[in-house]
């Protein structure tokens, strides 16, 4: 089964428009914390946004927030005011430290395309 | 501060080639992750150190990939011999290591091309 999975291969976005990228994730773990990557065309991982699965509050940073639904095990990245600079490709990420397993387990990603 | 620093950048090699690449983590981090990134397989973990100590090399593809970390400051992924299947990006990560503070901060990457 996929850990973690992301539906949208692509999405397009008005500029200044807010966006949603969905992402659900499996496991069994209590204690778990999911990312958020950004890899622009230049190819890098830029980390963007953490979410531990004992956080009461929906994290957010600047333009970026989580809309963390525990029961549901979605962990949706919202990016509010969409700027061209923001397409590229985004990717979910799950760690689950009670496996043992430190490393992150990654989505297939979302293309998100920014139009003017 | 210094990111997570990798080389080379890019890497064109025949099969049969050795190939070695380097990644310097951040000062101060206690884990260190490499990773691979295909069109076909996505990202996906080959091996993670923590205090220079192999913790997880369950991804490591085969007897042809290898990877060291020396010291606190330098990591090393060889492949030998490589072959064009292992033509990817390969990212190279770091974390503090300390519980509660798990945020893996990434290397530009190096882009291998096997011919």
């Amino acid at each position: 089964a996929q850990k973690i999975t992301q539906t949208q291969p692509g999405m397009f976005v008005q500029e200044k428009e807010a966006v949603t990228l969905d992402c659900t994730y499996d496991t069994s773990d209590p204690s778990y914390g999911l990312f958020w990557y950004k890899q622009p065309s230049s190819g890098e991982m830029i980390f963007l946004i953490y979410q531990g699965s004992y956080d009461q509050q929906n994290a957010t940073e600047g333009r970026y927030s989580l809309n963390f639904q525990k029961a549901r095990k979605s962990a949706n990245l919202v990016i509010s005011a969409s700027q061209l600079g923001d397409s590229a490709m985004y990717f979910c990420a799950m760690r689950e430290p009670g496996t043992g397993r430190r490393a992150l387990t990654f989505g297939s990603g979302t293309r998100l395309q920014v139009q003017p | 501060d210094a990111g997570v620093i990798q080389s080379p950048r890019h890497e064109v090699t025949e099969m049969g080639q050795e190939v070695t690449l380097r990644c310097k983590p951040i000062s101060g981090h206690n884990s260190l992750f490499w990773y691979r990134q295909t069109m076909m397989r996505g990202l996906e973990l080959l091996i993670y150190f923590n205090n220079n100590v192999p913790i997880d090399d369950s991804g490591m593809p085969e007897d042809r990939f290898s990877a060291k970390m020396p010291n606190a400051s330098f990591s090393t992924l060889k492949i030998q011999p490589s072959e064009p299947r292992d033509s990817a990006v390969y990212f190279c990560a770091s974390s503090p290591g300390l519980a509660g503070v798990e945020t893996q901060y990434f290397g530009p990457g190096t882009r291998l091309l096997v011919l």
